[in-house]
């Protein structure tokens, strides 16, 4: 069925490194592909997203990758600080008989070490 | 405050009780989802709306679940005969393109 995964439930870094964070998905008909940061005790937060006929795109200190060869997404993040500290979820909208739903993955916890 | 607004933030029920809760979006959002969300877990769909329209709704939404948005601006869920393992956070985003939802911080629901 259609799912969105992770492979690194954790992630440790160093303050000043750059982070990645990787992310499996099924669905070869989505659409879009967003990666959302989400901090203890608070809702999602968009980060950045990607259209499915894209492969790479920047923003502020963040670039996501999608490689639809292998169904693979990350998210690079430069310079970590230790306001990068949450939970990462990546996730998908397929529009295609669903109206839209965004599906989340399961995430991965990055944690800033000083 | 222009963001997605919840009520309440938390809810200690017991088993057997009804509780309803509810979500004010950002008001220009035309669209308005529900997420259920378990620890470590990533927000699970529950159902969206277009405007007042329910246009989907998940699997996970069983009978005892209902969610209304009567004016097309706020919504309520509301949970029936509550059982333990309804207990979550429930999550509202609201969204205008489809692309860039913006969560509330939710309501952590827990059924003793």
């Amino acid at each position: 069925g259609e799912s969105v995964g992770l492979h690194l439930p954790t992630l440790s870094v160093q303050e000043g490194d750059n982070s990645i964070i990787n992310c499996a998905y099924s669905n070869s008909a989505s659409d879009y592909f967003i990666w959302y940061k989400q901090e203890s005790g608070k809702g999602p937060q968009f980060i950045i997203d990607i259209r499915s006929n894209m492969d790479k795109r920047q923003g502020q200190r963040v670039t996501v990758l999608l490689n639809k060869t292998v169904k693979h997404l990350s998210l690079q993040i430069a310079a970590t600080q230790p306001g990068d500290s949450a939970v990462y979820f990546c996730a998908e909208i397929y529009y295609g008989g669903s109206q839209g739903n965004l599906i989340f993955g399961k995430g991965t916890k990055l944690s800033v070490k000083p | 405050d222009t963001g997605v607004s919840q009520n309440p933030r938390h809810k200690i029920t017991k088993r057997g009780q009804n509780v309803t809760f509810r979500c004010d979006p950002i008001s220009e959002h035309n669209r308005l989802y529900w997420y259920r969300q378990t620890l470590g877990q990533g927000p699970e769909f529950l159902t969206y709306f277009q405007n007042e329209a329910q246009l989907e709704k998940s699997r996970l939404l069983s009978d005892r679940f209902s969610a209304e948005r009567p004016k097309g601006s706020f919504s309520t869920l509301e949970i029936q005969r509550t059982e333990q393992g309804d207990s979550a956070m429930y999550l509202c985003a609201s969204s205008s393109d489809m692309i860039e939802a913006f969560f509330g911080q939710g309501t952590r629901l827990t059924v003793v």
